[in-house]
């Protein structure tokens, strides 16, 4: 079984700072990881994803992801943030390959002040 | 839009009563999944189907059940309800080519009077 901890449930950040969402895992299998956004009273929606390959993923909005084997983390960064990115972040994990249920984690909270 | 729809948007209902919640996926996609998000409990998965047949089960409760029918529309039923049920209860929905990429309704929200 796989399990994700998402170490801050609220991140505070001014407005053109930096971020960086940490998301740990565990898993005894190789794993696909992923970031999910939910902005206020909507559902989640996929940011980013690694399945295989380079281990650093990008999404088209400026947010980054590295995987890290060795320290199991998965963590969410990017650079200069946006009110707009005021948001519920999503991380999860499920197992490589057939039919896999995705484990999420508790969501991290970012709130951008001007 | 991500493509998955859901009914009812809200619902409100009394403890002991039973609802249904409704999830039409992607067109294509085999694959749905239930969620259930609440404030002290996160996003918690229940259940997913597979072209009409259940894949994979997760943290939902005996009072709760679904199916997924042959237009791969799926049912979410919820019984004897429980004040501790209110919630936003998501569907998702994926499919080949996807990427294993989950796609989200809108939700449907929950309240138990």
């Amino acid at each position: 079984a796989q399990s994700v901890t998402q170490l801050d449930s609220q991140v505070p950040v001014f407005e053109e700072a930096p971020v960086e969402l940490r998301c740990n895992y565990s898993s005894s299998v190789s794993v696909y990881l992923f970031w999910y956004v939910q902005y206020p009273n909507q559902g989640l929606q996929l940011l980013l994803k690694y399945l295989s390959g380079s281990t650093l993923v990008e999404s088209i909005n400026g947010f980054e992801a590295e995987f890290n084997k060795s320290q199991t983390s998965f963590h969410l960064r990017k650079p200069s943030v946006h009110i707009s990115d005021t948001a519920e972040y999503f991380c999860a994990v499920r197992a490589s390959g057939g039919y896999q249920k995705v484990t999420f984690g508790i969501g991290t909270k970012l709130q951008v002040i001007p | 839009d991500s493509g998955v729809t859901q009914t009812p948007k809200h619902l409100i209902t009394a403890t002991g009563q039973r609802v249904t919640l409704r999830c039409s996926p992607r067109s294509g996609d085999l694959s749905v999944y239930w969620y259930q998000q609440s404030l002290d409990q996160g996003l918690q998965f229940l259940i997913q189907y597979y072209n009409g047949e259940e894949r994979a089960k997760g943290n939902i409760l005996e009072r709760f059940s679904a199916q997924q029918f042959p237009d791969l529309h799926s049912e979410l039923n919820l019984s004897s309800l429980e004040l501790g049920d209110s919630a936003l209860y998501f569907c998702a929905s994926s499919g080949a080519g996807s990427g294993y990429e989950q796609y989200f309704g809108p939700g449907t929200r929950l309240t138990v009077t």
